[in-house]
């Protein structure tokens, strides 16, 4: 069990320009989450995903957002056209169907230019 | 008012003492309690679950719940400058999947 694992860990990257983040949950997890975390707050939910199908979706997920997991597998989440305001810590999480226990990644850190 | 209140003002705390940290919530839904331990510039770990009221023990760690005032309660016996980190706590409504953070309690342990 290697954990859930995120890359990359940290981009840099000017505004207007897209950005894609990969997640692999735990290997036999079939529920993943991504979560934004800005500085001196908690984790906000954005998404979830059970299997391949992405069963929710927060208000927070703008249309420049979006979220994918093909197979079930890894997920990625994309942020086009992106603002100032997109930098944060983007979380990802895992669990079983069964619990309601979530273990986190170690996140990928966006700064926007 | 935001579904779950922590205060987030840094507690330090000499080794050995007891750390003692707390939320509240305001949605009687939630049925499933976390407390996550989060290192500067890492992803949070899931410390304590519980689902129940009453207290719930792993090593150092107490957990406790009292839905009826709707406050759970993080205790950390013999305190180590290794748990210097920020205390998350987390909710889970029944029926729902998104947790619900409080904004994080940061905890210096002081040699």
């Amino acid at each position: 069990d290697t954990g859930v694992s995120q890359d990359p860990r940290h981009k840099i990257t000017k505004r207007g320009q897209n950005v894609t983040f990969r997640c692999d949950p735990i290997s036999e997890h079939n529920r993943l989450y991504w979560y934004r975390q800005t500085l001196g707050q908690g984790p906000e939910f954005l998404t979830y995903f059970q299997n391949e199908a992405q069963l929710e979706k927060s208000r927070l997920l703008s249309d420049r957002f979006s979220a994918e997991r093909p197979k079930g597998s890894f997920s990625t989440l994309e942020i086009q056209r992106t603002e100032q305001g997109d930098s944060a810590m983007y979380l990802c999480a895992s669990s079983l169907v069964s619990t309601y226990e979530q273990y986190f990644g170690p996140g990928t850190r966006l700064t926007v230019t | 008012q935001k579904e779950v209140e922590q205060d987030p003002g840094p507690l330090s705390v000499p080794e050995g003492a007891i750390v003692s940290l707390n939320c509240t919530y305001s949605n009687s839904a939630f049925q499933y309690f976390m407390w996550y331990r989060q290192y500067s510039r890492k992803g949070p770990e899931l410390l304590m679950y519980t689902y129940s009221s009453g207290n719930k023990e792993d090593g150092r760690f107490t957990a406790q719940v009292d839905k009826s005032s709707k406050y759970i309660s993080l205790f950390i016996r013999d305190s180590q400058p290794s748990d210097s980190a920020t205390y998350l706590c987390a909710m889970i409504p029944y029926g729902n999947n998104r947790l619900a953070f409080g904004k994080g309690n940061q905890v210096v342990v002081i040699p």
